[in-house]
């Protein structure tokens, strides 16, 4: 099974409101990723975690705070977010971080509004 | 930094013809080079992945070449189907001192006519 589950599907916030999008795989990855994707454009890398550490942060904004609470699990706690912060928010997973046959898998995304 | 694109932007075909999109990069220090389909407002589906040793991989109808010194790579769709039309984009990893990296291409817009 190469699912990775996202929730929720859509979320509307306001600029004061705190959310937060969870992610979730079972296929026993221990690499998993956060990716922003505007409208009409490719996906932009915002966090990885490798073995529940955060590996990488693409110099994302603090309002953004990514949480991977156990290897199945990863969250996007969101605070304060502006109207441009509007998109699609891609989860994908990954057996690991090295090699070359590591394939990324992704999950349905999450369309954020915020207004 | 490394930097994807893909040619062309968009392109419409009668269903039946064969089709070829291409996905160029600037550093050829690639673990691998994925190819993704996204339709509207979805996720993405991996359809293919060639490691950076290969030179091309198979799956149905598509088939994707890998030229890693030149920076390029095709991928091949046979016989299409309206069922085609989404959008591909192509990924290339590269690995970070301090992680893992996926650089995606710019995209490219496939409709198929009935």
């Amino acid at each position: 099974d190469t699912e990775v589950t996202q929730t929720p599907k859509h979320l509307v916030m306001g600029m004061t409101n705190k959310k937060s999008l969870k992610c979730e795989q079972h296929m026993g990855h221990r690499a998993m990723y956060w990716y922003k994707q505007k409208a009409k454009k490719p996906p932009e890398l915002m966090f990885v975690y490798s073995y529940e550490k955060l590996s990488i942060n693409e110099s994302v904004p603090s309002r953004f705070s990514p949480e991977c609470p156990n290897s199945s699990l990863l969250n996007l706690h969101l605070h304060a977010l502006q109207p441009e912060d509007s998109a699609l928010y891609l989860c994908a997973s990954s057996a690991t971080t090295g090699g070359s046959r590591n394939e990324q898998f992704f999950g349905p995304g999450t369309r954020l509004t915020v207004l | 930094k490394q930097e994807v694109t893909q040619i062309p932007a968009a392109l419409s075909v009668p269903e039946g013809e064969n089709l070829v999109l291409n996905c160029s990069f600037t550093d050829s220090a690639i673990y691998n080079l994925q190819w993704f389909r996204q339709d509207p407002g979805k996720g993405l589906t991996s359809l293919l992945l060639i490691q950076s040793s290969q030179r091309e991989q198979t799956s149905g109808r598509l088939n994707a070449s890998l030229d890693k010194s030149s920076g390029r790579s095709t991928l091949y769709i046979a016989a299409s189907q309206p069922g085609d039309s989404a959008t591909y984009l192509c990924a290339v990893r590269r690995q970070k001192s301090s992680g893992d990296k996926l650089t995606f291409g710019t995209g490219t817009r496939l409709a198929v006519r009935p």
